[in-house]
């Protein structure tokens, strides 16, 4: 089945740990992103990638890092900078580099930092 | 930026129509996404308008003017199923974001 996956779904980190959040997509998308949702709240962009080997920053990049070395993948990596880190975090992907296209989502992962 | 504006909540009766308005201003154009947003999941698409005017897709349709900066929703023979929040998305400026608005959470009851 082609997809995207998140995982894991929830994730709970101690203050000033490191987390990375995986992302990965087999539905051969050249597009990746990252968004944040506060209860209540909308999507945030974090960060986006339109293909291997780039990304940029969104919205809400600080605290966080990214990679795309494959085009199926694209981790979240929730720093101890990240000032208030708990929230749900969604990735998704789009076919081509263009605003038109859409978006699809994967489930989501829950973050909790205790 | 963008200024993205939706009602917070609506509550509807099953059965009902329920219309669910967006006003945004943005810098570039490239038409507009509606998602829908059940509580704990992901979004999932459900419409997105290019040209002005009415699409329709099955009880569901959307309703665009560029030039007015204007959508809207339009869910028809509710559901209970169709309690979620739905989110007006137009394109941004540029590349390939999107920006979300703040959703609109629908309640439809018995």
């Amino acid at each position: 089945d082609g997809g995207i996956t998140q995982s894991p779904k929830y994730l709970f980190r101690k203050e000033g740990q490191n987390v990375t959040l995986s992302c990965e997509q087999n539905l051969n998308h050249d597009a990746m992103y990252w968004y944040r949702q506060d209860p209540g709240q909308g999507l945030r962009l974090i960060y986006y990638s339109q293909i291997v080997n780039d990304f940029q920053k969104g919205d809400i990049a600080e605290g966080y890092s990214v990679s795309r070395e494959k085009k199926e993948s694209f981790p979240l990596t929730v720093t101890s900078a990240q000032k208030n880190p708990t929230a749900f975090y969604l990735c998704a992907s789009s076919d081509r580099r263009f605003s038109t296209d859409t978006q699809y989502f994967g489930p989501g992962t829950r973050l909790t930092v205790l | 930026g963008q200024n993205i504006d939706q009602p917070t909540e609506m509550t509807a009766t099953e059965g009902a129509i329920v219309q669910i308005n967006c006003t945004y201003q943005t810098s570039g154009f490239n038409g507009l996404f509606w998602y829908q947003q059940h509580a704990g999941e992901a979004p999932t698409f459900l419409s997105y308008n290019v040209l002005d005017g009415l699409e329709e897709k099955g009880r569901f349709s959307s309703f665009l003017s560029r030039s007015k900066g204007y959508s809207y929703l339009l869910l028809k023979e509710l559901q209970m199923k169709d309690s979620a929040s739905y989110l007006c998305a137009p394109p941004g400026d540029g590349a390939n974001n999107l920006f979300f608005g703040t959703g609109t959470r629908l309640t439809v009851i018995p």
